[in-house]
This record gives structure tokens, sequence and C-alpha cells, in this order.
């Protein structure tokens, strides 16, 4: 149980055009997911809290405008990489909330490797 | 938000027990302690989560002192395969925003 998925797993768009990565929980419910980014070599950097219904929000530096989150379902979350340019290039990855309301763990998914040329 | 510290790196040898500590000083009351393992171009993986004491499942063991300031997570005789990063964060507890801010983790190498 706890299984989280992404897609795509991978994608290469050109400089300019916008990118859409999904993140669902396949098998609970999730109110809360997390948005990360990683760059090679270094750790996970929280980007955003998704709630369902509700605004987005987005850790310090982090550009709304640029990175658009949509947690319409409680099983879905979107992250759109507008206007994508090279220095967007990273390992994108989504968490989101499992348990009850005393203890909560996070559950990965796989992660998207995003390549803007 | 809580902040961990954990050691840079660590080697050990295929079969050894290994054991990573992570400080944790300014840990909330209701805050759990959570081990992930993250192998390259992975997302990371659920080991274990504690809130004090000793909890132990198929793959590891985490021991959590009373005072909850540290907490170690020991990997039973290695193999190859465990070579990966550990992150330990805290937080997660009833109230809790949820929020899991990543260190920069412990990369465990594994010779054979």
């Amino acid at each position: 149980g706890a299984v989280v998925s992404q897609h795509p797993s991978w994608v290469i768009c050109k400089s300019g055009t916008s990118v859409k990565i999904e993140c669902r929980s396949l098998d609970f419910q999730a109110t809360t997911m997390f948005w990360y980014r990683q760059f090679p070599k270094q750790s996970l950097m929280l980007m955003a809290t998704s709630n369902e219904g509700s605004k987005a929000t987005y850790e310090q530096g982090v550009e709304k405008d640029k990175f658009l989150i949509n947690h319409a379902s409680l099983t879905l979350s979107t992250l759109t990489v507008t206007s994508a340019h090279p220095e967007d290039s990273s390992f994108y990855i989504c968490s989101a909330r499992h348990g009850t309301s005393r203890q909560e763990t996070q559950y990965f998914g796989p992660g998207t490797r995003l390549l803007v040329l | 938000l809580a902040k961990t510290t954990q050691p840079i790196s660590m080697d050990s040898y295929e079969g050894q027990e290994v054991n990573i500590t992570c400080s944790h000083n300014n840990i909330a009351t209701n805050d759990y302690i959570t081990w992930y393992q993250q192998f390259p171009s992975q997302g990371p993986r659920f080991i274990i989560q504690g809130y004090k004491t000793k909890v132990t499942n198929e793959v590891a063991s985490l021991f959590i002192p009373a005072d909850r300031k540290s907490s170690t997570l020991s990997l039973p005789r290695v193999s190859l395969s465990d070579t990966a990063v550990y992150y330990c964060l805290v937080g997660d507890g009833e109230g809790n925003t949820g929020k899991l801010i990543f260190g920069q983790g412990t990369t465990l190498q594994v010779k054979p």
C-alpha cells in the first residue's frame, strides 16, 4: 500500500514550452501533496505544498507563476512548468501524506526527469 | 521546522551492521522521526518511522533515546544494494503541516 506514481518519468522539451507533471496516490487519498526538485549531487528542495481544493503554498524563492500547481482531486496533483528554460532542467519529485490525524507518513513518487533544450 | 544533522558519508563492508545517527535537538513534541533511502534518479523510499524508544521492521531498526534529540538507524548485515543516500527527517505529527526539510543525508557506500 501507499504507492505514489508520477507521469511522465522523463521529458525533453524545447525552451519556452510548458510541461505538465502528474502525481497520483494510487491506493489512498491525500489532501496534501508536496513538490520537490533535486539537482545532481544535491538534496531534495521543497518547492510547494499542494492542498486539495485550495491554492498551493510556495516556499520562499519559488515563482508561483512559473510553477503552477493544481490539486483538483484527492488522488491527483499536477505541476506545470511554464515557459521552461534550461535552468529548469532538474529532477522533480512529489510526495503524498498518508495516515491518521495523529501520525502521517509521506510517500514519494519515483520522480520526473525534465530536460529543457 | 526541526533541523537534522547527519554524517555526510559512511563506508561499510558487506555483512556488517551499519548504524547511522541523526541529531535533531529542536524536535517538537508532536514530531515523528522518519528515515528514507534514495538511490540515484529515484524518489526517496520510506524505511522506518518512530516516535520514541525502539521500532523494528523487516529492513531496519530505529533507536530513539528518551530525550528524542537524536535517533539511530540500524541496518543489519548490509549488502552492496544498500549503497544509497539515507535521510533522517522530523515532522508529520498531529497538527503538523507535514513539511519535511531535507538535509544533506548520509551517503552509505557498501564495499565487497
